[in-house]
């Protein structure tokens, strides 16, 4: 199984600064075939399911906000949150879909200082 | 605009086999593009991948639960189904169903773009 390592495990960030959240992959999840990263990182907030945020690791899902980027490759990935608002307080999870079983990582606490 | 709304027990007892429901509104469960999966998130804790449909017929379970775990497409009513045997108390979860997106028809399944809103399962006698 390809294990997922995010850090930290939580973070809190004042309001309009940038929030960072890591996430490193036990192998390699690019596809060499298609030059594809196959990292998606998804937002959960208390009490409701996750929303998908970034696939191919880069790439914004429609209705996104801008503000949350995706960067990375290989085993190493990063996903950026600018000029953080309030409704951005969530747990945030990468999840690698280079193969079964799909795996996600522990998740990461984002808070408001 | 797609929805996926999941039913079942909210419990079970130990040793007992767990089944669930996603009903799927908005959108055809037989899609070539899509898979069908479920995830599991226990109290307080992360996401574990269950396993997958693909409308062709192919499934992928996750090892860890593969000889207790059926997953199964009613596709006359939209639905797909979970069932999880001789389940115990580390099976308490909430069980969400999802869509996956399959973005090279005939390859397997990618990352999960909706969501259901999730039913608590808890196992006790």
């Amino acid at each position: 199984d390809i294990v997922m390592t995010q850090s930290p495990d939580s973070l809190a960030v004042s309001l309009g600064e940038r929030a960072t959240i890591n996430c490193k992959s036990s192998q390699s999840v690019l596809y060499s075939s298609n030059n594809k990263d196959y990292l998606a990182w998804y937002q959960q907030k208390l009490g409701q399911p996750p929303k998908l945020l970034i696939y191919w690791a880069s790439t914004r899902e429609s209705g996104v906000p801008d503000r949350f980027s995706g960067s990375g490759s290989g085993t190493d990935f990063t996903l950026t949150i600018n000029s953080l608002q309030a409704e951005d307080v969530a747990v945030y999870y990468c999840q690698q879909h280079y193969s079964t079983p799909y795996t996600f990582g522990q998740g990461t606490k984002l808070e408001i200082k | 605009q797609l929805q996926l709304q999941e039913s079942g027990p909210g419990l079970v007892k130990p040793s007992e086999t767990l089944s669930l429901t996603c009903t799927v509104s908005g959108g055809s469960i037989s899609s070539s593009s899509y898979s069908w999966g479920w995830i599991r998130q226990p109290p307080g804790k992360g996401l574990e991948w269950i396993g997958s449909f693909y409308y062709s017929g192919s499934t992928y379970y996750n090892p860890s639960l593969k000889s207790r775990v059926t997953i199964f497409v009613d596709s006359s009513r939209n639905q797909f189904s979970l069932k999880l045997s001789s389940v115990a108390a580390a099976d308490s979860a909430v069980y969400y169903c999802a869509r996956q997106v399959v973005a090279v028809v005939g390859t397997a399944p990618d990352y999960f773009d909706y969501w259901g809103q999730g039913t608590l399962v808890t196992v006790s006698s």
